[in-house]
């Protein structure tokens, strides 16, 4: 079945460091990534849509220059959280879609992102 | 704007009865529904799924109903069984587009 790969589980840094976050599909080419956080007790927020070589659409609230996303190959999709702030510490959850019009996700394990 | 709504936090059913679980969504372009399953520190994995031309769909001892007059949709386990406890998310989306998810239902099935 289809596996997606999320590195690394968890994560603590200082206040101000980046932290990239790497998603990948192991077993099949994912051609549209998704990025949630979710906080306590609340949804998985949809943060961003990533497209295999095109830029992400992010939704609406979501800073893209503080939440960077690259989508570089059909099995990679990564999220680097810049200056992170201790209001950035959450869990960050990566999705894949096998092929476009497909309607299942499949998600990764999350990153839990703690910042001191 | 949450547009998929799940409004009971938790349910707690004794093992061997029928749970339900309700979701709620606002977006009438919405046309596929999913129920995700999620435990603690973990993605959500694939439960079951339903198109919005269906009304029913049924996996074992999961079903979805759909009732898009009243853009609602439950998901019925029965029977419950403790290894059913997590947490469930319903999640929405319409064709070639994102998928929203609701607030999630935490299920306790007591042995």
């Amino acid at each position: 079945g289809a596996v997606v790969s999320q590195h690394p589980s968890r994560v603590i840094c200082k206040s101000g460091t980046s932290v990239k976050i790497e998603c990948r599909s192991l077993d099949f080419q994912a051609t549209t990534m998704f990025w949630y956080r979710q906080f306590p007790k609340k949804s998985l927020m949809l943060m961003a849509t990533s497209n295999e070589g095109s830029k992400a659409t992010y939704e609406q609230g979501v800073e893209k220059d503080k939440f960077l996303i690259n989508h570089a190959s059909l099995t990679l999709s990564t999220l680097t959280v810049t200056s992170a702030h201790p209001e950035d510490s959450s869990f960050y959850i990566c999705s894949a879609r096998r092929g476009s019009g497909a309607n299942v996700l499949t998600f990764g394990a999350g990153s839990r992102l703690t910042v001191l | 704007d949450q547009q998929v709504k799940q409004n009971s936090p938790s349910l707690s059913v004794q093992e061997g009865r029928i749970s339900i679980l309700n979701c709620d969504y606002t977006n009438s372009m919405f046309d596929y529904f999913l129920w995700y399953k999620k435990y603690p520190a973990e993605g959500p994995t694939f439960l079951i799924s339903i198109s919005s031309i269906k009304d029913k769909n049924e996996d074992g001892r999961f079903t979805v109903f759909l009732n898009k007059s009243a853009k609602h949709l439950s998901l019925h386990i029965v029977p419950s069984q403790p290894g059913d406890s997590a947490v469930y998310f319903c999640a929405a989306s319409s064709t070639g587009n994102q998928f929203y998810f609701g607030t999630g239902t935490s299920l306790t099935v007591i042995p």
